[in-house]
């Protein structure tokens, strides 16, 4: 069955002490990985793509790696306004609407 | 703003009572979705479209679930006798699909309609 975990569960930082989310997956044909961010009560908000085994994004303080069975988010010198609850979803091949699925989400916290 | 765009934000009804929530996607975006997420987990796939035509549903929407795309356009989604376990955010969200977007189907959401069942 397709499947996509997250880990920790939950995450209390320090601002500026820098730290990485997982995302394992376990699909039929994946196609690609996306990360979101999600603020209390809101839609989540596009992050990242990534295709291919061995892939990197960066946008200011995030980083996303993706390698055949997981991927990363790295989050360096992280501060409070990273305070969200991060997503990844994965699109699998041939299908329709279920074409993606998320895992549950790692709750970031940043403290001052 | 051309960003995807939901009305109501919030939701309050009574068990038994008929709901229903609009979505406007991105203008261009010719797939729309419609997800459900309830606290701590991650959105789950209820329902797409394809320009006005539902493609697929989940066995996750029962028969008082209902959604229409009439002109390709915008979405609404009808929940009919509500339940107490029907209480959830329900995220819409558009992508652009088919031979010219190539692999970019990237999905995004809308702020969401928060529904509370008493």
């Amino acid at each position: 069955e397709d499947q996509v975990t997250q880990s920790p569960e939950a995450l209390r930082l320090q601002e500026g002490e820098s730290s990485s989310l997982n995302c394992s997956y376990t699909v039929s044909g994946l196609r690609g990985l996306f990360w979101y961010r999600q603020d209390p009560g809101k839609g989540p908000e596009f992050l990242f793509t990534l295709y291919s085994a061995g892939e990197e994004k960066e946008k200011e303080r995030l980083k996303a790696t993706l390698t055949k069975k997981e991927s990363f988010l790295h989050i360096t010198a992280p501060k409070p306004e990273d305070s969200a609850t991060y997503l990844c979803a994965v699109e699998k091949s041939y299908n329709y609407g279920q074409n993606f699925v998320f895992g549950p989400g790692t709750r970031l916290s940043v403290l001052p | 703003d051309t960003g995807v765009s939901q009305d109501p934000r919030h939701k309050i009804t009574k068990r038994g009572q008929n709901v229903t929530f609009r979505c406007d996607p991105i203008s261009e975006h010719n797939r729309l979705y419609w997800y459900r997420q309830t606290l701590g987990q991650g959105p789950e796939f209820l329902t797409y479209f394809q320009n006005e035509a539902q493609l697929e549903k989940s066995r996750l929407l029962s028969d008082r679930f209902s959604a229409e795309r009439p002109k390709g356009s915008f979405s609404t989604l009808e929940i009919q006798r509500t339940e107490q376990g029907d209480s959830a955010m329900y995220l819409c969200a558009s992508s652009l699909a088919g031979a010219t977007s190539g692999r970019k189907e990237t999905q995004y959401f809308g702020p969401g309609t928060r529904l509370l069942v008493l």
